[in-house]
C-alpha cells in the first residue's frame, strides 16, 4: 500500500498520560498535515509541514500538543497529560509541492478515559 | 478568516433520484473549493475539485463566487454513492495550503 499510513489505528489511554502518533506520507510527497475530527464535526487543520519545517500551527495546537518531522519524511505527533477532551480521531495527509490535492491517512482513533 | 458551511447533516434519496449537497463559503481571497468523500470504512478521498471542472462518477460541482456556493449535484445517484460528503476550501496565501472543512453531510441513497 503506497498511501499514507498511520500508527497506531486506536489508543485508548488514561488521562494524564502521554500518547505519541506517526505518520509516514506519500513518499515523493512534501507536504504533511495534521488535522483533529471529533463526532459530527469535519477536520480541524492542527498543523503543517513543508519538508522538515512546521510552518504553520493552529490555535487548536495547544502546549501540550508537539509535532515533529525531523527528517521531512515521517511525522510524529504527541500530546502529553491527556484529557478527556483530547479524545478524537486524528488524521494525517499529505500532498505534493504545487499541488493542493491532500492524501488522507487512516487515522489514529484516540480515547481518554 | 475562512469557513465553509453545509447546511443540512442528513439527505435520504431513493435510487435515481437527483442529489444536491449544498456548500457555501466564506473567504476574502480567491478560494480554492473541494468535495472529499468517506465511504463506510474507509478513509477520507477527493471527490473532485473546482479547478479541474471534472464530473466524477457523475457528481458535479461548480463554483459560484456571487452565490459563494459550490454544491455538489447528480443527476441520479446510486446506492454505492451512499457516503459522508465534505465540503473543504483551501485559502491559499504563500505556502500555506491548509484546508477549511464544513461538518459534512451523510447521503443515504435507498433502493
Amino acid at each position: 500500500d503506497t498511501g499514507v499510513s498511520q500508527d497506531p489505528r486506536h489508543k485508548i489511554t488514561k488521562r494524564g498520560q502521554n500518547v505519541t502518533f506517526r505518520c509516514d506520507p506519500i513518499s515523493e510527497h512534501n507536504r504533511l498535515y495534521w488535522y483533529r475530527q471529533t463526532l459530527g464535526q469535519g477536520p480541524e487543520f492542527l498543523t503543517y509541514f513543508q519538508n522538515e519545517a512546521q510552518l504553520e500551527k493552529s490555535r487548536l495546537l495547544s502546549d501540550r500538543f508537539s509535532a515533529e518531522r525531523p527528517k521531512g519524511s515521517f511525522s510524529t505527533l504527541e500530546i502529553q497529560r491527556t484529557e478527556q477532551g483530547d479524545s478524537a480521531m486524528y488524521l494525517c495527509a499529505s500532498s505534493p509541492s504545487g499541488n493542493n490535492e491532500q492524501f488522507f491517512g487512516p487515522g489514529t482513533r484516540l480515547t481518554v478515559l | 478568516a475562512q469557513r465553509v458551511t453545509q447546511p443540512e447533516k442528513l439527505l435520504s434519496v431513493f435510487k435515481g433520484a437527483p442529489v444536491e449537497l449544498k456548500c457555501n463559503y466564506s473567504y476574502s481571497g480567491s478560494p480554492e473549493l473541494f468535495w472529499y468523500v468517506q465511504y463506510s470504512r474507509q478513509r477520507l478521498q477527493l471527490l473532485l475539485r473546482h479547478i479541474s471542472r471534472e464530473s466524477i462518477k457523475g457528481f458535479t460541482a461548480d463554483l459560484n463566487k456571487g452565490e459563494t456556493s459550490f454544491h455538489l449535484k447528480k443527476p441520479f445517484a446510486q446506492e454505492e454513492d451512499s457516503a459522508m460528503y465534505y465540503c473543504a476550501l483551501n485559502g491559499v496565501t504563500g505556502a500555506n495550503s491548509k484546508l477549511t472543512f464544513g461538518k459534512g453531510i451523510t447521503l443515504s441513497v435507498r433502493p
